[in-house]
């Protein structure tokens, strides 16, 4: 299956400063990107499609604003959260489908914002 | 959009027990996925259904899509503590986007 890297695994930051997080599709071409959230023991919440050349396409109720993802490359998506507060620690993770519809997902960013 | 209910939240069995988990949707899906979460983890893609009636199989798990393509299960024969994990089935929408079940965590006692 395709290969999808995501970075950092973990971060702990500050409240009030922000963090970036990269998803890499290593062995295909994505045009699309998807970013979720995932809080623990729960299912996997769809943030935004991330659409390469062009603005990402937010679920409702998710802050553009706060969560800004850039899909400048075929290959690299970024979701940077800002400001970032305790209530934004949690588990993000991207993915990227291949052609038949199968997504593959990065190993996911354990953020704590202290 | 559409939705998809999983059912059970939680299992737990001995080692050697079977397993299923249950996915069902009051739309009509044109595909359903399975997907495999060990705790820590990412989720990893299992398989993916899109015919009616379809039964496919991987080893000790058996997937399959019903009838009427609104429900879907994931049977695991004689369990191992490896099958550890929560599994997900999910629906794909137009443009890829997937819709997730709230997952079955399965525990297996060795």
């Amino acid at each position: 299956g395709a290969v999808v890297s995501q970075h950092p695994s973990w971060v702990i930051c500050k409240s009030g400063t922000s963090v970036k997080i990269e998803c890499r599709s290593l062995d295909f071409q994505a045009t699309t990107m998807f970013w979720y959230r995932q809080f623990p023991k729960q299912s996997l919440m769809l943030m935004a499609t991330s659409n390469e050349g062009s603005k990402a396409t937010y679920e409702q109720g998710v802050e553009k604003d706060k969560f800004l993802i850039n899909h400048a490359s075929l290959t690299l998506s970024t979701l940077t959260v800002t400001s970032a507060h305790p209530e934004d620690s949690s588990f993000y993770i991207c993915s990227a489908s291949d052609l038949l519809g199968a997504a593959f997902f990065g190993q996911g960013t354990r953020l704590t914002v202290v | 959009g559409q939705q998809v209910m999983q059912i059970p939240q939680y299992q737990h069995v001995q080692e050697g027990e079977d397993f299923t988990t249950y996915c069902n949707s009051s739309t009509t899906l044109s595909n359903i996925q399975w997907y495999k979460q060990r705790p820590g983890g990412h989720p990893v893609f299992l398989i993916q259904l899109v015919k009616s009636g379809e039964v496919k199989k991987q080893k000790r798990l058996t997937f399959q899509f019903g009838e009427a393509k609104k429900n879907s299960s994931l049977h695991i024969t004689a369990t191992q503590t490896t099958d550890v994990g929560t599994y997900f089935c999910a629906a794909r929408g137009s443009n890829y986007k997937l819709t997730f079940g709230k997952g079955t965590l399965l525990t297996v006692n060795p």
